[in-house]
This record gives structure tokens, C-alpha cells and sequence, in this order.
């Protein structure tokens, strides 16, 4: 079994400050790992993925995230917010054959 | 290279209609398949496919039925729509035979509305 936790709904960040959105998962295989975004009426890309290799991950758009296994966490960084990455963002889990489980999506605001 | 399309982008339904979602990718890919985005739930999956003439059920899978003739097309039919139905619909589509082994590529969207 397997599942992906997104701790915050909604995150408002101020243009040019941090941005951190929060992911833990749970599963029973060495996972995959993803981060999509989805910008409104779109439909979804990915920002980058975890595959067993390194556990920090760099994608596109200034984009990084940190596997940690014992934390069972994928938390997605980016130094400094812009306009443009005001988004929704989906943290993703897969088993690598066939189960694919999506987190319910953390809605990026950037104030400028 | 147009990726993943789906058609129609949009459509209204009356209750108890039927219709077909049309999806197409033109990347060779093995796997393919068909989410419903609902407000707060994410994405949850209906049915996919690992090949020509293989199916398979997903989470949500009622009142849906799928085929896969071709490796590049992949249709969602609607059998007797419902109000509950109302969402926008994804088509995702990715390589390896095996299944699901990387990035998905994702359509822009079907948004459905049943009256």
C-alpha cells in the first residue's frame, strides 16, 4: 500500500522569499517520487523526480527537493518566489510498475 | 511532436447521456491513462493501460469503461452520466511496457459538466 500526504492546502509566499511545500509519503517498495505543477486550466508537468539516485533532486524553473527516508518526507524548495510559480503542485507517489498515487495539491499564492 | 490529446475540451451533458472522451499520443508509449481532477482530492485514477488490448480498473473506476485498440489511442466512455461526473477529466500517458517506469505526459483536459 502506499500514500502521499500533502500537509498545506494552500501557501502564500511573498515575491522573492523561500518557498517550501510540505510532502510526506508512505510505502511498502522503494518509491518514486514526483512533483508536478499545474498552472490554471492546464493540465499537469513535471517539476522533477526521485528515482533512487541522489536524494537532492534539482528541476526546472529553480525547483529542488530532498528525499529523506527516515523522515519519509519530499519537501519541494526554491530559494527566492516568482510570479510565475504561482501554481498548484502535486506530490506524487509510484511503485514504479502500474500504482500511481497522487497527493490532493498544495496552491501556490506569490504577493508581490 | 503533439504529445498527448484529448478531445473535446469542453462538453455539457444531460443526465443519463452518453459520450466518449477521445485521447491520442503520437510518443510510442506502452502505458496510458485516464484521471478525474475533483477540488481538494487531487487526482484519482479510473482506469490505465500497459498495452494494445490490456485494461485495468483503477480507484474509481464505476460507471466508466475504457478500450485500447491501438497503442496510440486510448477513449473513456461515459455510459450514463451523472451528476457526479461532473469534473475534469486527464489523459496520461507513459513509456516501458511494464507499466508506469517514469514521468507522466499529460493531456490539457476534459472539463465535463452533467446537468
Amino acid at each position: 500500500a502506499q500514500s502521499v500526504t500533502q500537509l498545506d492546502s494552500h501557501v502564500s509566499v511573498s515575491e522573492g522569499t523561500p518557498v517550501l511545500l510540505r510532502c510526506n509519503y508512505s510505502s511498502s517498495y522503494s518509491p518514486s517520487l514526483f512533483w508536478y505543477v499545474q498552472h490554471p486550466n492546464k493540465g499537469l508537468q513535471l517539476l522533477l523526480k526521485y528515482t533512487s539516485a541522489a536524494t537532492l533532486v534539482k528541476g526546472i524553473n529553480g525547483f529542488e527537493a530532498e528525499f529523506k527516508k527516515s523522515e519519509t518526507s519530499f519537501h519541494l524548495t526554491k530559494p527566492s518566489a516568482h510570479m510565475s510559480d504561482a501554481a498548484e503542485y502535486f506530490c506524487v507517489v509510484s511503485d514504479g510498475y502500474q500504482k500511481v498515487t497522487f497527493g490532493t495539491g498544495t496552491k501556490l499564492q506569490v504577493i508581490p | 511532436n503533439a504529445g498527448v490529446t484529448q478531445t473535446p475540451k469542453f462538453q455539457v451533458l444531460k443526465t443519463g447521456q452518453s459520450m466518449t472522451l477521445q485521447c491520442a499520443q503520437d510518443m510510442n508509449h506502452e502505458y496510458m491513462s485516464w484521471y478525474r481532477q475533483d477540488p481538494g482530492m487531487g487526482l484519482r485514477l479510473i482506469h490505465y493501460s500497459v498495452g494494445a488490448g490490456i485494461t485495468d480498473q483503477g480507484e474509481v473506476p464505476n460507471g466508466y469503461n475504457v478500450s485500447r485498440s491501438t497503442t496510440e489511442d486510448f477513449p473513456l466512455r461515459l455510459l450514463s452520466a451523472a451528476p457526479s461526473q461532473t469534473s475534469v477529466y486527464f489523459c496520461a500517458s507513459s513509456y516501458g511496457r511494464g507499466g508506469l517506469s517514469g514521468e507522466l505526459f499529460f493531456g490539457e483536459g476534459s472539463r465535463l459538466t452533467v446537468l
